[in-house]
């Protein structure tokens, strides 16, 4: 069953701890992205990879780290320098070639 | 860099009225794509526009990218509560960044 898979779909962590968010991909795409997105709000870009072992900031990359040792794999770290953390993270893939997105269902993270 | 803006940010209609959302890039596109986003879901892949003028139709919903290649409207006939949801257009700038637009909220009263 080929597709992208975020996990965990809630997680809530405290205050001043960096957390990981896991994004799994088997549909064979080049390019991954990390979207964050607030309620109400649109899309904004925190990260993206187009090829293993390189990886580029987007418009909202402070407090944020990524890495990309595998093609199906582009966890994303919440550090505890990201100033309001909270908000619904969303993974995307994309075949090199085509510009057509595929979404996870998303990780709700809660940091009190 | 690159911005692209959508407008209006919400829309609220009763069920049977038509509903159009409008696009616009700060810089010319070589593509441009729409998605949906029901509510508490994730953002799906509606249609692409490549050309520039292109017209395309999927049942109720129509979406034209504009001559220039920097703006795209979408328009629903005769909404349904199914519509529910925001779209999003999405673009990609010379450095694969896939940008998305703010979005437009469609809330529909049965």
């Amino acid at each position: 069953d080929g597709g992208i898979t975020q996990s965990p779909k809630y997680l809530f962590r405290k205050e001043g701890q960096n957390v990981t968010l896991s994004c799994e991909q088997n549909l064979n795409h080049d390019a991954m992205y990390w979207y964050r997105q607030d309620p109400g709000q649109g899309l904004r870009l925190i990260y993206y990879s187009q090829i293993v072992n390189d990886f580029q900031k987007g418009d909202i990359a402070e407090g944020y780290s990524v890495s990309r040792e595998k093609k199906e794999s582009f966890p994303l770290t919440v550090t505890s320098a990201q100033k309001n953390p909270t908000a619904f993270y969303l993974c995307a893939s994309r075949l090199q070639g085509l510009a057509i997105a595929f979404f996870g269902q998303g990780t709700r993270l809660t940091v009190v | 860099g690159q911005q692209v803006m959508q407008i209006p940010q919400y829309q609220h209609v009763q069920e049977g009225e038509d509903f159009t959302t409008y696009c616009n890039s700060s810089t010319t596109l070589s593509n441009i794509q729409w998605y949906k986003q029901r509510p508490g879901g994730h953002p799906v892949f509606l249609i692409q526009l490549v050309k520039s003028g292109e017209v395309k139709k999927q049942k109720r919903l129509t979406f034209q990218f504009g001559e220039a290649k920097k703006n795209s409207s979408l328009h629903i006939t005769a909404t349904q509560t199914t519509d529910v949801g925001t779209y999003f257009c999405a673009g990609m700038d010379s450095s694969y960044k896939l940008i998305f637009g703010s979005g437009t909220r469609l809330l529909v009263r049965p």
